[in-house]
């Protein structure tokens, strides 16, 4: 079982709707990151989590440490949004560890 | 204030030469984090260095791959001999001391082994 637990890994979505990708862990750690990459692109970190709730723009983010699971989720999406969501978390071992990602599609 | 640069940000190679790929971190930040993202597959820790010393090589194949941080210049990571499943995206993070887990990447290189 993967340390970093990623759902759904395939998300497709109608432009405007609103998204939720889930993420759970299995260690205890310091932080939580979500991260954005476009196919064949770079990494964006988009947030950085230790407690409870972060937003930026259409973005948000949240995490519940007593139940190790954090949420992600697009309000309004479009297209652009397109893209693999990737949670990583920084944990005892002093390295991020990665979820596999979800493949999110918004059509418009 | 420029970010996490990497370069080149794609190389080729063919099987059995030497690829260097370089990462410049933020400035202000003295350490360095290598990952590696097969083709469709996540990415995963390879090595964390800071100045003149190797913190964590626990992700790096035991074999071909080294990995240095001088004083001075880019952060290098160095593979000998390569072979085809060295074909990836290397990704490159920096980070403060202070704030080791809050990391920031660089745009990638695309490595291609013909």
């Amino acid at each position: 079982k993967n340390e970093v637990e990623q759902s759904p890994q395939n998300l497709t979505a109608q432009e405007g709707e609103f998204i939720t990708i889930n993420c759970s862990y299995s260690v205890g750690i310091s932080a939580l990151h979500w991260l954005q990459q476009h196919p064949g692109g770079g990494i964006v970190s988009l947030f950085m989590l230790s407690s409870g709730k972060k937003k930026h723009g259409r973005l948000i983010a949240t995490i519940n440490i007593q139940e190790k699971h954090s949420s992600l989720h697009i309000t309004a999406s479009h297209p652009r949004d397109s893209a693999v969501y990737i949670c990583a978390v920084y944990g005892a071992t002093n390295k991020l560890i990665f979820g596999t990602g979800t493949l999110l599609a918004v059509q418009p | 204030n420029a970010g996490v640069m990497q370069n080149p940000r794609h190389l080729v190679r063919r099987r059995g030469q030497e690829a260097r790929l370089r990462c410049s971190p933020m400035k202000g930040h003295s350490h360095v984090y290598w990952y590696r993202q097969l083709p469709e597959e996540g990415l995963k820790f390879m090595v964390y260095l800071q100045k003149e010393n190797i913190i964590d090589e626990s992700g790096m194949p035991k074999e071909r791959f080294s990995a240095e941080f001088p004083k001075e210049g880019p952060s290098i990571l160095r593979i000998q001999q390569v072979v085809r499943g060295d074909s990836a995206a290397y990704f490159c993070a920096s980070s403060s001391p202070g704030l080791i887990y809050e990391q920031y990447f660089g745009p990638g290189t695309r490595l291609t082994v013909t």
